[in-house]
């Protein structure tokens, strides 16, 4: 299995400042069909997980623009350009170029 | 729009069948493209994806190979809705558990509202 791997585990972030998170992959998540199947997702407290980025970089329907993806290969990075209330939550990224799919540990992103 | 209800029961015994059922608005089970996807999510164990089921002339299903032997997902296109039952249950089967539609691949674009099962007696 993929093994993910995120950095760090957790994040405490004044508002309106910046947040980056790392995600590591153990294996290439570039597919034979040009696609990097790389997301993110983030977890508000007492909700399911929802879509923030896929294939590295694209947001998905209504995630405003201050969260970005990018990255290659095996390095990714979720950024937040300024860091909001609502943003609290748990942060994970995930691959989908192998089964099984595999999470990351996850990110928790407070607010100070 | 899309939404997933889960519903089943929060307590199962140990060596039981847990099942649950994902009731599917907005899409059809049987669309060409959309994939369902069970995942749970525990302490121990984080996020865990657990397998999915697919129609693309013909279903398709497959599964992680720590709950293969144990677990089955099927599609009831009469009810619009996935299944999931999973068999001879652990305490370390306890935890709470997903249903989430995929456009492809890790694409989880909806979820269902999860069900916490417990595995105890």
């Amino acid at each position: 299995d993929i093994v993910m791997t995120q950095t760090p585990l957790s994040l405490s972030v004044t508002p309106g400042q910046p947040a980056s998170i790392s995600c590591k992959s153990s294996q290439s998540l570039l597919h034979s069909d040009g696609r990097t199947y790389l997301y993110w997702f983030l977890q508000k407290p007492g909700q399911s997980p929802q879509l923030l980025i896929y294939e590295i970089s694209s947001r998905f329907s209504g995630v405003p623009d201050r969260f970005s993806g990018s990255g290659s290969g095996t390095d990714f990075t979720l950024k937040i350009s300024r860091v909001e209330a609502e943003d609290v939550g748990v942060y994970y990224c995930v691959q989908g170029i192998n089964l099984p799919f595999t999470f990351g540990p996850g990110t928790k992103v407070e607010i100070k | 729009q899309v939404q997933l209800q889960q519903s089943g029961p929060g307590l199962v015994k140990p060596s039981q069948t847990l099942s649950l059922t994902c009731d599917i608005s907005g899409d059809s089970v049987s669309s060409n493209s959309a994939i369902w996807n069970w995942i749970r999510q525990s302490p121990s164990r984080g996020l865990e994806w657990l397998g999915r089921t697919y129609y693309r002339s013909k279903w398709s299903t497959d599964y992680a190979v720590s709950v293969k032997s144990r677990m089955t997902i099927n599609p009831d296109t009469s009810k619009n809705q996935v299944s999931l039952q999973l068999n001879a249950v652990i305490p370390e089967d306890t935890a709470v558990y997903y249903c989430a539609r995929a456009r492809t691949r890790g694409h989880f674009d909806s979820w269902g509202q999860g069900t916490l099962v417990t595995v105890s007696s």
